[in-house]
């Protein structure tokens, strides 16, 4: 079975200042996508950043990028110059191919917030 | 654009009662997916579907049941809930196959059991 591990519950940072949420995930594929997902308080699930395993580039999306450590099975998430609006829950996410489907596998969350 | 709309967004059930949760998807996509979400849990698979007629079951598929009689839709049925499955639902769509292709939420709804 995959699994997902984010160790931070919380996490805070002063605006403007830069931050790195951890991930580490378990599996036996080789190929396979990460995402993270951020979560603010109106609930609603939205799509921070992905990176395929098979990719050794680091993705990047604005202030956001990752670290990925494929042999380490390490998604770290950084996010620099912090703005208010980032204030929220951090999903990291694991996607795996089926046969019938892709299954996906998110961590606890990281409850980040942004002091002004 | 709706995206992936959940209805209802609240609802309060009393034990034993059933219900069903709709999740409607305006944009031609083939796979969908109900979670759950609770404290200090993360967000669970419950079932999915990888087309019109088509279910499957996730991590947490015991005491619930799911429909996709049609593509854009994908329900949700509570047969007689239990207070174990008080929880945020999620509904969850993406366009197929193609790895690269994220998911797309809807705003989650509320249940809970007494």
């Amino acid at each position: 079975a995959q699994t997902v591990t984010q160790s931070q519950p919380e996490m805070s940072v002063q605006e403007a200042e830069t931050v790195t949420l951890s991930c580490t995930y378990d599996t036996s594929e080789s190929n396979y996508y990460l995402f993270w997902y951020k979560q603010p308080p109106s609930r609603q699930m939205i799509l921070v950043i992905r990176q395929e395993a098979y990719k050794q580039q680091n993705a990047t999306e604005n202030r956001f990028s990752v670290n990925f450590q494929k042999a380490a099975k390490s998604f770290s998430l950084k996010i620099s110059d912090s703005q208010l609006g980032d204030t929220a829950m951090y999903f990291c996410a694991f996607m795996k191919h089926l046969v019938d489907g892709n299954q996906f596998y998110f961590g606890t969350g990281t409850s980040l917030t942004v002091i002004p | 654009n709706a995206g992936v709309t959940q209805t209802p967004k609240f609802r309060v059930l009393k034990t034993g009662q059933s219900m069903t949760l709709l999740c409607a998807q305006d944009m031609n996509h083939e796979y969908m997916y109900w979670y759950r979400q609770d404290p200090g849990m993360g967000l669970r698979l419950i079932h999915y579907s990888v087309g019109e007629g088509t279910t499957a079951k996730g991590e947490v598929p015991d005491g619930y049941n799911v429909s996709r009689l049609k593509k854009q839709n994908f329900l949700l049925g509570l047969e007689s809930a239990a207070p174990s499955q008080t929880s945020v639902y999620f509904c969850a769509s993406r366009p197929g196959q193609g790895f690269s292709q994220p998911q797309h939420f809807g705003d989650g709804t509320r249940l809970s059991i007494l």
